[in-house]
């Protein structure tokens, strides 16, 4: 079974701490994605990676920075937390070719408080 | 750059019919389409390919007009487990799967 495992369902941090969310796929994909759900707007890119250490900013990327060392895990990281960044994150993953599927993790929801 | 999704909600009666669009400002290569329940991720329905024939999954299929850069996915005779919210994510250019979401369409299936 095929997996994108995120390291967290819930997160409870406070402003101005440094968070880091963290996504592994098992399926030897080249592609690796950070997205932002929230009401009304969907899912917003925040970072892609399509290679080790190779990544590209997306639609929102304020705020955040990635890190890919490894071909299985992307991290994003929220260098200094605040509220508005209170949300649901989804990572995912797909492999190099156009016409393959994503595969999506379970979501992590961060509160900022 | 985000694509634009039409409607934002709608609700059927059980085995009705529904059509949701996807638009796209900027010229596409691929179309992919998702559904995702409450409280789950998003679950791959289909992708549609720039030069490609229109897509069929059961009573769920999609079409890609690559001069609109628009594309619609059809709900036949729908049933109660069609219910959830649709994405349509696009991409740009090929050999590059930057893979970009619509805000989605609330899909509700009343009995």
């Amino acid at each position: 079974d095929v997996k994108v495992t995120q390291s967290s369902r819930y997160l409870v941090k406070r402003t101005g701490e440094k968070v880091f969310l963290e996504c592994v796929q098992d399926m030897d994909h080249e592609n690796m994605f950070w997205y932002r759900q929230d009401p009304g707007l969907g899912l917003r890119l925040i970072y892609f990676s399509y290679d080790v250490k190779m990544k590209e900013k997306g639609d929102i990327p304020e705020g955040y920075s990635v890190s890919r060392e490894k071909k299985e895990r992307f991290s994003l990281i929220l260098e200094s937390a605040s509220t508005n960044q209170t949300s649901m994150y989804l990572c995912a993953s797909s492999g190099g070719q156009q016409n393959t599927e994503a595969f999506f993790g379970q979501g992590t929801r961060l509160t900022v408080v | 750059q985000q694509p634009v999704q039409s409607p934002q909600a709608v609700i059927l009666r059980e085995g009705e019919d529904a059509v949701i669009n996807c638009s796209s400002s900027k010229a596409l290569y691929s179309v992919h389409w998702y559904r995702q329940k409450h409280g789950e991720a998003p679950v791959f329905l289909m992708i549609l390919l720039k030069g490609g024939e229109q897509k069929g999954h059961e009573k769920i299929s999609a079409s890609f007009n690559e001069k609109k850069q628009q594309s619609s996915l059809y709900l036949t005779a729908s049933q109660l487990s069609y219910s959830g919210t649709y994405f349509c994510g696009t991409a740009l250019i090929q050999g590059a799967q930057k893979l970009v979401f619509g805000q989605g369409t609330r899909l509700t299936i009343n009995p």
